[in-house]
């Protein structure tokens, strides 16, 4: 059972320019949650999702930032216009949503806004 | 809302010296209660959780925790670091009643001397 994937594990993009990250969960795991870890700081949550909901998002940036989890394929993190202050290590995690509460979590995207 | 405090941001010890990480979380109800490690460029691995039962609980790499719920704390122990200990430990939380969005400290990084 492969863990959580995430892709690419290193991103570099311009100012402007779009950034999409990608978790595929574990597999079972209806419910995937993007962390955010900015340099010198601890893991911030910014987003929860289910299969075609988005739940809580209550950690995302008003502006640029947008999550998806369709019904096929991988959750998307999507960062539009990025900025230096976006460079940091995103990390997701997935649950089965039922059972014990535990995430697992992927080996994190590493963006790097130049 | 909930919070996790860690109250260390930097520890460096010798080899073979012994550790403890502080942690206390603010949330009244029932919690389940982890410590990640995240070594230096990797992605958080999970050192040990609680859900219920014996409040000692033991880890990989000999690392245990100590839930004391009147304390609201689940101090990391460990009683004899290695140079391969040198990381950043994270607490975390987990609602019981709630779904699976953890919640984080802010990390303590870890230096070990040889």
């Amino acid at each position: 059972n492969a863990g959580v994937m995430q892709n690419p594990r290193h991103l570099v993009r311009r100012r402007g320019q779009e950034a999409r990250l990608r978790c595929s969960p574990m597999k079972g795991h209806s419910h995937v949650y993007w962390y955010r870890q900015l340099p010198e700081e601890g893991l911030k949550f910014m987003v929860y999702l289910q299969k075609e909901n988005i739940i809580d998002e209550s950690g995302m940036p008003k502006e640029r930032f947008s999550a998806e989890f369709p019904k096929e394929g991988p959750s998307i993190l999507r960062i539009q216009q990025v900025v230096r202050g976006d460079s940091a290590a995103y990390f997701c995690a997935s649950s089965p949503g039922q059972g014990k509460k535990e995430a697992f979590f992927g080996q994190g995207t590493r963006l790097t806004v130049v | 809302a909930q919070s996790v405090s860690q109250h260390n941001h930097h520890v460096i010890l010798s080899e073979a010296a012994s550790l403890e990480l502080g942690c206390n979380y603010s949330y009244g109800g029932t919690v389940n209660l982890f410590w990640y490690v995240q070594y230096p460029g990797q992605h958080l691995q999970l050192l040990l959780k609680y859900f219920s039962g014996d409040p000692l609980v033991k880890g990989i790499k000999g690392f245990e925790a100590e839930f004391i719920k009147s304390k609201f704390s689940f101090n990391l122990r460990k009683p004899s670091v290695q140079w391969s200990d040198t990381a950043e430990y994270f607490c975390a939380v987990i609602l019981s009643g709630g779904y699976q969005k953890v919640t984080f400290g802010t990390g303590t990084k870890l230096q070990v001397i040889p």
